[in-house]
């Protein structure tokens, strides 16, 4: 069964500061990963997705993630930190032969000015 | 483009009453899911469907019940409420499944007490 990782619950940066969400996943063969956004009582929207095209994803709002096969490792990053960009992030897999969307347990950025 | 639209915004239940959440989509999607997020813990996924006529369980069914009847609407049903399944609950459809990212709405609030 597929599961995800998200390392870190809480992360708190500084505006300008380089953003690393972390994410490991599980899964038997080669799946479709993501990045969703959550701002405060709003439901989830797309940031990226990985489908085996290139290994690094661009995604909106200066967002991009890499995937690395050989550390099941889909880690999101943004150069440089935006007050905006103050939300939580969930990564999520699928693949392998189910229809459905496994999501990790979210990781809340805090952006300090 | 409305989207995937969610009613009510929130609701109060009280112990053993019941109540239909409603979705409906307008992107002609064939695929729907329920899904319910609890803090720390991500999202869980209640049922899908994968088109009108066709529903499944999710990892987290029991106390719930749904029908597709047309492609663009995706009810969920409480039978017996109970204090656990305070929640927010988000619908969300995809185009094609497995790989095709999710569009969700912007949940409901609902409180058992």
């Amino acid at each position: 069964a597929q599961s995800v990782t998200q390392l870190g619950s809480h992360v708190s940066v500084s505006e300008g500061a380089l953003v690393l969400l972390r994410c490991n996943y599980s899964s038997s063969v080669p799946p479709y990963l993501f990045w969703y956004v959550q701002y405060p009582n709003q439901g989830l929207q797309l940031l990226l997705k990985y489908t085996s095209a290139a290994t690094l994803v661009k995604g909106i709002n200066g967002f991009e993630a890499e995937f690395k096969k050989s550390e099941t490792s889909f880690h999101l990053t943004k150069p440089s930190a935006h007050m905006s960009d103050a939300a939580e992030y969930f990564c999520a897999v699928s693949g392998g032969g189910s229809e459905k969307l496994v999501f990790g347990k979210g990781t809340k950025l805090t952006v300090n000015p | 483009n409305a989207g995937v639209t969610q009613t009510p915004k929130f609701r109060i239940l009280k112990i053993g009453q019941s109540m239909t959440l409603q979705c409906t989509q307008d992107m002609n999607h064939n695929y729907m899911y329920w899904y319910r997020q609890d803090p720390g813990m991500g999202l869980k996924l209640i049922y899908y469907s994968v088109g009108a006529g066709i529903t499944d369980k999710g990892e987290v069914p029991n106390g719930y019940n749904v029908s597709r009847s047309t492609t663009e609407d995706f009810p969920l049903r409480l039978e017996l409420a109970a204090p656990s399944q305070t929640s927010v609950y988000f619908c969300a459809s995809s185009q094609t499944g497995v790989g095709s990212p999710l569009h969700f709405g912007n949940g409901t609030r609902l409180t058992v007490t």
